[in-house]
């Protein structure tokens, strides 16, 4: 069956480093979300990839779909303290999946 | 109007209590979640409702009995709970479940479950 890994599952970066967390696939994906979880909150939708090798860039944060459609990552250049959350890649197949996570600590 | 709404915000029940979580969304869209989620787990789906019929059903045990009755509610109705299904409880919504751009969900902030 479909396995997908999310990495890292956790994360502590000082404010201003870069932070990616990635979703790797075993099998080729129709399409790809991620979505953010801040502390004591609800998902909250950022992006969906649908074409091979697609890149999309949402003011310090870079998304890519891999040209396979079998990873991909999130890039958060020089983290701030609001960045602070789980993000979680998610995908469609028989129905909707989430990945495991990856939690982000950010220290001021 | 791009939020959802649930309630209780929290909920404390014993196992042989029957209580209901309620969802609404008034953006339109035609398909509904309920989605469990543990804590530092990701949610997991329990239920899809699409079009106001149930279309997914995930292997969910019976005391979960989830009701959708128009277009912008959903509820799901617990009964003889476990203290396991504490949990946070999170419905969603979408413009529809499939099709060439699968659609953003929409998450509302959750009931909090406690099962005693």
């Amino acid at each position: 069956g479909q396995q997908v890994m999310q990495i890292p599952q956790y994360q502590h970066v000082q404010e201003g480093e870069d932070f990616t967390t990635y979703c790797n696939s075993s099998t080729t994906l129709s399409n790809i979300q991620w979505y953010k979880q801040r502390p004591g909150g609800h998902p909250v939708f950022l992006i969906q990839l649908v074409k091979s090798g697609e890149v999309k860039k949402q003011k310090r944060l870079t998304f890519q779909f891999g040209e396979a459609k079998k990873n991909s990552s999130l890039h958060i250049t020089a983290t701030q303290t609001t960045d602070v959350g789980t993000y979680f890649c998610g995908w469609t197949g028989n129905q909707f999946y989430f990945g495991t996570g990856t939690s982000l600590t950010v220290i001021p | 109007d791009t939020e959802v709404t649930q309630t209780p915000k929290h909920l404390v029940m014993g196992m042989t209590n029957k209580k209901s979580l309620k969802c609404e969304q008034h953006m339109g869209h035609r398909a509904m979640y309920w989605y469990k989620q543990k804590a530092k787990k990701p949610p997991e789906l329990m239920f899809v409702y699409s079009y106001e019929k149930l279309s997914i059903n995930e292997s969910v045990p019976s005391r979960f009995s989830p009701e959708c009755p128009n277009s912008s509610l959903l509820n799901l109705h617990l009964h003889a709970l476990q203290p396991e299904d504490s949990a946070l409880y999170l419905c969603a919504s979408s413009q529809r479940t499939s099709g060439p751009s699968y659609n953003e969900q929409f998450f509302g902030p959750g009931t909090r479950l406690t099962v005693l």
